[in-house]
């Protein structure tokens, strides 16, 4: 099953807007990562942020997470046409940290 | 190249019959996962390994799915009478532990369609 869902489903974007995706899941965890996938293709880790940070930055992409809240969300800014993909959250379970649960997905489409 | 390679990247078959998968993991990684997804959905957890041995598997993977990892390296995924619902595509990852983050590196993937 799921951990938990991304906002939006998909998201329409001009080349050089931001997007902006957010993922919401429900247990415990050590940390939570990022990964891209473009269609019908392997995903490609993008960041990592761990239970005791609350931001990380990585070129042009920027990560929070609310433990709180049980949310993160990734900020892609000035958004390129390559940038098109769909962007999944995975978190581990904090006592069993040997698998990922992902997300639903933010399908981004950018157009140039 | 040394990436998380599978092979095939596509297989087409009929119902009924069975399939297996390899993947070869980044050579220095002792984990080895297999996933599944559907389409429009995010992959789910099936199984890993640690070297040969294979640690959890989901309720996901029922008795006609076996893997294996028989030297530690590579893995194969059969699944035996196959069905119209294991149309997916699957994924294997490895990954070494390393300061407790589990980043984990995806190969291509194995599509499967089953007619």
């Amino acid at each position: 099953s799921q951990q938990g869902e991304e906002d939006p489903q998909a998201l329409s974007i001009q080349e050089g807007e931001n997007a902006t995706m957010n993922c919401s899941y429900k247990t415990s965890i050590n940390n939570l990562q990022w990964y891209r996938q473009n269609s019908g293709r392997g995903l490609v880790h993008l960041i990592l942020i761990r239970s005791n940070e609350r931001e990380k930055h990585s070129g042009r992409l920027r990560v929070t997470l609310d433990t709180s809240k049980k949310s993160s969300s990734l900020l892609i800014t000035a958004s390129r046409a390559a940038d098109t993909a769909s962007y999944f959250c995975a978190t581990d379970a904090r006592y069993n940290t040997d698998k990922l649960i992902f997300g639903t997905g933010t399908r981004l489409q950018v157009f140039p | 190249d040394t990436g998380v390679s599978q092979d095939p990247r596509h297989k087409i078959t009929k119902r009924g019959q069975n399939v297996t998968f390899r993947c070869d993991p980044i050579s220095e990684h002792n984990r080895l996962y297999w996933y599944r997804q559907t389409l429009g959905q995010g992959p789910e957890f099936l199984t890993y390994f640690q070297n040969e041995a294979q640690l959890e598997k989901s309720r996901l993977l029922s008795d006609r799915f076996s893997a294996e990892r028989p030297k530690g390296s590579f893995s194969t995924l059969e699944i035996q009478r196959t069905e119209q619902g294991d149309s997916a595509m699957y994924l294997c990852a490895s990954s070494t532990r390393t300061s407790g983050s589990l980043r984990q590196y995806f190969g291509p993937g194995t599509r499967l369609t089953v007619t």
